[in-house]
């Protein structure tokens, strides 16, 4: 079945350290994206890739890199920098096109807390 | 430019209608709505296209007001399964490869028996 993967579900984070979370798609999809869910929040964009190679900041950037070496996976790493990381994850993949228009299909998630 | 949603947050009992309301201040080309489950990733519910029609999906059913900028979801009969919190994402831009994608905040919808 085709789909979108994350992991891992939960992830503890320590002071200082740098932690990636991943997230993989088989449904062939050119583009995927990395949002921020705080609690009772809707979707912040962090980071979008519209083909291999190539991905553009999104709205809340600054603390996150990501790569997008294949198609198939689009890794996000939380980095030191990030003071306030602890938020449920998603990724979700798109394949833009006359009928679908981008609609986004998201992956269960990850979420990140601080120890 | 970030859409608003309206209500924030409405409890219905079962069988009971409802109408959520999603508004831009910039043109739309398309509006996708979510529904999103305490604790699990948005699902995807329908689309509507610049130009196009009403859309439905069971008794759940939303249109866009290309003119007033706005597109409202329509939930009738509610079910207990209709619970959750509802987003609209809406594609601001034109036709071609230069549009935006813009989420909304969110309505909490909690159907009671």
């Amino acid at each position: 079945d085709g789909g979108i993967t994350q992991s891992p579900k939960y992830l503890f984070r320590k002071e200082g350290q740098n932690v990636t979370l991943s997230c993989e798609q088989n449904l062939n999809h050119d583009a995927m994206y990395w949002y921020r869910q705080d609690p009772g929040q809707g979707l912040r964009l962090i980071y979008y890739s519209q083909i291999v190679n190539d991905f553009q900041k999104g709205d809340i950037a600054e603390g996150y890199s990501v790569s997008r070496e294949k198609k198939e996976s689009f890794p996000l790493t939380v980095t030191s920098a990030q003071k306030n990381p602890t938020a449920f994850y998603l990724c979700a993949s798109s394949s833009p096109g006359q009928l679908t228009q981008e609609t986004q299909y998201f992956g269960p998630g990850t979420r990140l807390l601080v120890l | 430019q970030q859409p608003v949603q309206s209500p924030q947050a409405v409890i219905l009992r079962e069988g009971e209608d409802a109408v959520i309301n999603c508004s831009s201040s910039k043109a739309l080309y398309s509006v996708h709505w979510y529904r999103q489950k305490h604790g699990e990733a948005p699902v995807f519910l329908m689309i509507l296209l610049k130009g196009g029609e009403q859309k439905g999906h069971e008794k759940i059913s939303a249109s866009f007001n290309e003119k007033k900028q706005q597109s409202s979801l329509y939930l009738t009969a509610s079910q207990l399964s209709y619970s959750g919190t509802y987003f609209c994402d809406l594609s601001i831009g034109d036709a071609g490869n230069n549009r935006k994608l813009i989420w909304g905040l969110g309505t909490s919808l909690a159907v009671n028996p």
